[in-house]
């Protein structure tokens, strides 16, 4: 059964600052990865793909990396806004799979 | 482009009372489509998937049913809530997974309290 951890729980951080959000799992036989950010007693919005073929993926001030061999992929957040303040969540489809594991998520908060 | 539709987006209901949740999908065909619930404090835990009309799997033994009338319609149901039924409920699709890059697309959710 694949197992997704994400560290830490939570961070607060200064404006301006870059965010580093972790994600591990336990099974490397991946489909693909995908980052969502959840807004306080909203729906999930999809921030990233990666397919398990590469290595990383960006759009605008985000960057994900995918170390498929040891089971971890990093949402990195440029010159954070207190806009980015949300709960991230990542989740991995396994091979043959047609479910999303996901794990508990970082709540960010970024200080004015 | 496609996009899905969840509603309501919040729900009151007493102990006993029946429930009906929608999620409809434009834009697309034939997906499979999923219902997950987010509990206060925990994790996402997928309740039911279904990949065609009439087929429906359940993940979890539980006091809820889900039912696929149509294509892009999907259902869940319950006759009687519980106390523990209570969270946030999200439908969700994606393409049918095989040789597919796409990723899953979200509804809005529905805040169900039962009271």
């Amino acid at each position: 059964k694949q197992e997704v951890t994400q560290i830490p729980a939570a961070l607060s951080v200064p404006e301006g600052e870059n965010l580093v959000l972790n994600c591990s799992f336990t099974d490397s036989a991946i489909y693909n990865l995908q980052w969502f950010r959840q807004d306080p007693g909203k729906g999930l919005t999809s921030l990233l793909l990666i397919q398990s073929s590469q290595r990383e993926q960006t759009s605008g001030r985000l960057n994900a990396s995918l170390d498929k061999s040891s089971g971890r992929s990093t949402l990195y957040i440029a010159a954070s806004q207190p806009g980015d303040s949300a709960t991230y969540l990542c989740a991995v489809r396994g091979v043959n799979d047609y479910k999303l594991s996901f794990g508990a998520g970082t709540t960010v908060t970024v200080r004015a | 482009s496609q996009t899905i539709h969840q509603w309501p987006a919040t729900l009151v209901q007493p102990v006993g009372s029946p429930l009906s949740l929608e999620c409809t999908v434009e834009g697309t065909s034939n997906p499979n489509l999923y219902w997950y619930r987010q509990a206060a404090g925990r994790g996402l835990q997928l309740l039911f998937y279904s990949v065609g009309i009439g087929q429906i799997s359940s993940e979890v033994p539980q006091n809820l049913s889900a039912s696929r009338p149509q294509d892009r319609q999907f259902i869940l149901s319950s006759k009687k809530l519980l106390l523990s039924d209570s969270g946030f409920y999200l439908c969700a699709w994606s393409n049918t997974f095989t040789g597919t890059t796409d990723g899953y697309t979200f509804g809005s959710g529905t805040r169900l309290t039962v009271v």
